[in-house]
């Protein structure tokens, strides 16, 4: 069975603080990709890495791919109530569908 | 549309009667997805359509539960003789299906079976 554990599962923070979220497996995905989910909507697709060793930035977020591929991490900086949300990463493998990992609900406090 | 379209929203259904979920995908897309989420829980994967090719049911959890896309475009999800732990959110999505390309998700039908 190929799983994506995520770290922490659950998240609450004071504005402004920074914090890491992590994806890990035993398995090697040809890409890594990072959703957000709000309450009443699907998950909205907020970055694609696909190198070993790849560091995306957006804004205030910064995505790393692992040098062998296996596990990912998402860093926030300075947090903002509206970065509350469930952080859901999924791994892709050679016939396109994602393993997803069970999310991090991130929760910060004005 | 310019997005995944789910309708309805909102459904609640008395346990043992079938309903049925719809999924009007991007147009263009041609892989569709069915998931199922239950609250403030991760993604539980049903069933892929990938353009002509025979679906991936390897997720569906039980016989009530089938789905059918017709055309290459709508899709279609049914559960006959629902059960209270048939309640949860079902998320469909569609994509291009080029490896790494991400998934847009429609906002869901909510499904409570009383």
């Amino acid at each position: 069975t190929q799983l994506l554990e995520q770290s922490p599962q659950f998240l609450s923070i004071q504005e402004g603080e920074n914090l890491t979220v992590y994806c890990n497996s035993s398995s090697v995905f040809s890409s890594l990709q990072w959703y957000r989910q709000e309450p009443g909507e699907g998950p909205v697709l907020l970055v694609t890495v696909v190198t070993g060793g790849e560091v995306k930035k957006l804004k205030r977020l910064t995505f790393q791919f692992g040098d062998a591929r296996k596990d990912s991490s998402l860093h926030i900086t300075a947090a903002q109530p509206g970065d509350t949300g469930l952080y859901l990463c999924a791994g892709g493998k050679s016939n396109y569908q994602l393993i997803w990992g069970a999310g991090t609900k991130l929760i910060i406090k004005p | 549309g310019a997005g995944v379209s789910q309708s309805p929203s909102n459904k609640v259904t008395e346990k043992g009667k079938d309903v049925e979920l719809r999924c009007d995908p991007i147009s263009g897309h041609t892989a569709l997805y069915w998931y199922r989420q239950s609250l403030g829980q991760g993604l539980e994967f049903l069933i892929y359509f990938q353009g002509n090719s025979a679906p991936d049911k390897s997720g569906l959890p039980s016989d009530r539960f089938s789905a059918e896309r017709t055309g290459g475009s709508v899709s279609t999800l049914t559960i006959q003789r629902t059960q209270q732990e048939d309640s949860a959110v079902y998320l469909c999505a569609s994509s291009l299906a080029l490896r790494g390309d991400g998934y847009t998700f429609g906002s869901g039908t909510r499904l409570t079976v009383v």
